[in-house]
């Protein structure tokens, strides 16, 4: 079964980090597009950014709102991505999802998300 | 304010055809593929249509995707209690070099 579970999230003050991790299981980690989504309290889905397979360079691609503050990777041999966050502010407090992306095929599935409470 | 725009509500009775529009522009939605994403109430988001028009294996022949320029449309017929949920719409934009949302709609049975 295909599964992907996020965790890192917690409370933390404005200006600090943090760092969530995607731990995937039940398919081939390394042939897939990685990428973050987030959603604000009521609010609606977001883009937050992605990581490229190997094949494809492995490179990264990062929303306007994130950029310069948010760095994406992975660890193939351990299937893991990983959402590093820096000089976090209150406007990033949302539950953060990770999910793959292959071929043009969506993105699926979806992880149980982890939230993230940036307060003071 | 959402680069792609969906009504902020639909509704239906059980069995009725609903559809949800999502308007974009040339560099996303007229350049590239649609997709549906559903949101059932305190779960993440599943997706529903990929390539405009393609469901996913386990998906209800119910929903179906088209597209047509600048604009898509998610239709679900036979309504039933359980489609009650937070629709959105995705594509890539060229221009942001980015994926765009709709800002979501959210499905009433009534």
């Amino acid at each position: 079964e295909v599964q992907l579970v996020e965790s890192g999230g917690g409370l933390v003050k404005p200006g600090r980090s943090l760092r969530l991790s995607c731990t995937a299981s039940g398919f081939s980690f390394g042939d897939y597009t990685m990428s973050w989504f987030r959603q604000a309290p009521g609010k609606g889905l977001e883009w937050v950014g992605f990581i490229r397979s190997k094949t494809y360079g492995g490179t990264t691609e990062y929303a306007a709102s994130v950029k310069g503050r948010f760095t994406i990777s992975r660890d193939d041999s351990k299937s893991i991505a990983y959402l590093q966050m820096n000089s976090l502010k209150t406007e990033d407090t949302a539950v953060y999802y990770c999910t793959r992306e292959r071929f043009e095929w969506g993105f699926d599935p979806w992880g149980h998300g982890t939230l993230v409470t940036v307060s003071s | 304010q959402s680069v792609l725009t969906q009504p902020p509500s639909a509704s239906g009775t059980p069995g009725q055809r609903v559809t949800i529009s999502c308007s974009g522009s040339s560099s996303n939605i007229g350049s590239n593929s649609v997709y549906w994403y559903q949101q059932l109430p305190g779960t993440a988001p599943k997706l529903l249509i990929y390539r405009n028009n393609q469901r996913p294996s386990g998906v209800p022949d119910r929903f179906s995707g088209s597209k047509s320029g600048t604009s898509a449309s998610l239709a679900i017929s036979g309504l039933r209690s359980e489609d009650e949920a937070d629709y959105y719409c995705a594509a890539w934009d060229d221009s942001l070099s980015g994926w765009v949302f709709g800002g979501g709609t959210k499905l009433t049975v009534l």
